[in-house]
């Protein structure tokens, strides 16, 4: 099955500053690739998505990119602010199955 | 509205009670999951389930059941808990391939 690791698992920025997170893959038949937001006491939202035949996508302060050479995949938050304080996750999922295989999660923290 | 509900959304009993957990979902998608959490927030798909086929992680004990009363509801049943059951469970759903949208989650705590 797939495997998701995801790094790091902590992460605290000034406020303001940008903040990036990657994961790894290990089945290349993967080939969708969201991340999801979970704020305390809530369920996981998504943030962002990629699919495999797309390289890079940009949703306003959000972006994710997309190696699938190296089955690596990132997001990236420019202008952080408190708000995006939260645990964020990464997720892959096989071309042949609906469910999604996760990623350890990043604790992120934005310091006013 | 919520797209997606789970009842409780918090649950403590005794080792050894069987108990449920209920969702729902109003997206009209065709496929639901159960996840769960841990303390150390890992992610982990127990099931999904659309009116084809269910899929088990194999990783889940027996004691873990899903019921799907129709379309729109994906309930867990648990015989005989265990302390090591204790966790937060996700529902979720999604329509094909697409987005999967999560429930607010149920802290299932047994002691």
């Amino acid at each position: 099955g797939e495997n998701v690791e995801q790094h790091p698992s902590t992460l605290s920025v000034q406020e303001g500053d940008s903040a990036v997170i990657k994961c790894t893959y290990s089945d290349s038949a993967s080939n969708y690739f969201p991340w999801y937001k979970q704020e305390l006491g809530k369920g996981p939202q998504l943030i962002i998505d990629i699919r495999s035949n797309v390289g890079e996508k940009k949703d306003q302060r959000i972006a994710v990119t997309l190696n699938k050479t190296a089955k690596h995949f990132s997001l990236h938050i420019t202008e952080t602010q408190p708000e995006d304080s939260a645990v964020y996750f990464c997720a892959a999922r096989l071309g042949s199955a609906r469910q999604l295989t996760f990623g350890s999660g990043t604790q992120l923290t934005v310091l006013p | 509205d919520t797209a997606v509900s789970q009842t409780p959304k918090y649950l403590v009993t005794q080792m050894g009670n069987d108990k449920s957990i209920k969702c729902e979902q109003n997206l009209g998608h065709d496929t639901m999951y159960w996840y769960k959490q841990d303390s150390k927030k890992f992610l982990k798909i127990m099931f999904s389930y659309n009116n084809k086929e269910l899929i088990i992680n194999e990783t889940v004990p027996n004691r873990f059941s899903p019921k799907s009363p129709d379309k729109a509801h994906l309930n867990l049943h648990i015989n005989s808990l265990e302390l090591g059951d204790s966790a937060v469970y996700f529902c979720a759903s999604s329509q094909d391939f697409g987005e999967a949208f999560f429930g607010q989650g149920t802290r299932l705590t047994v002691v």
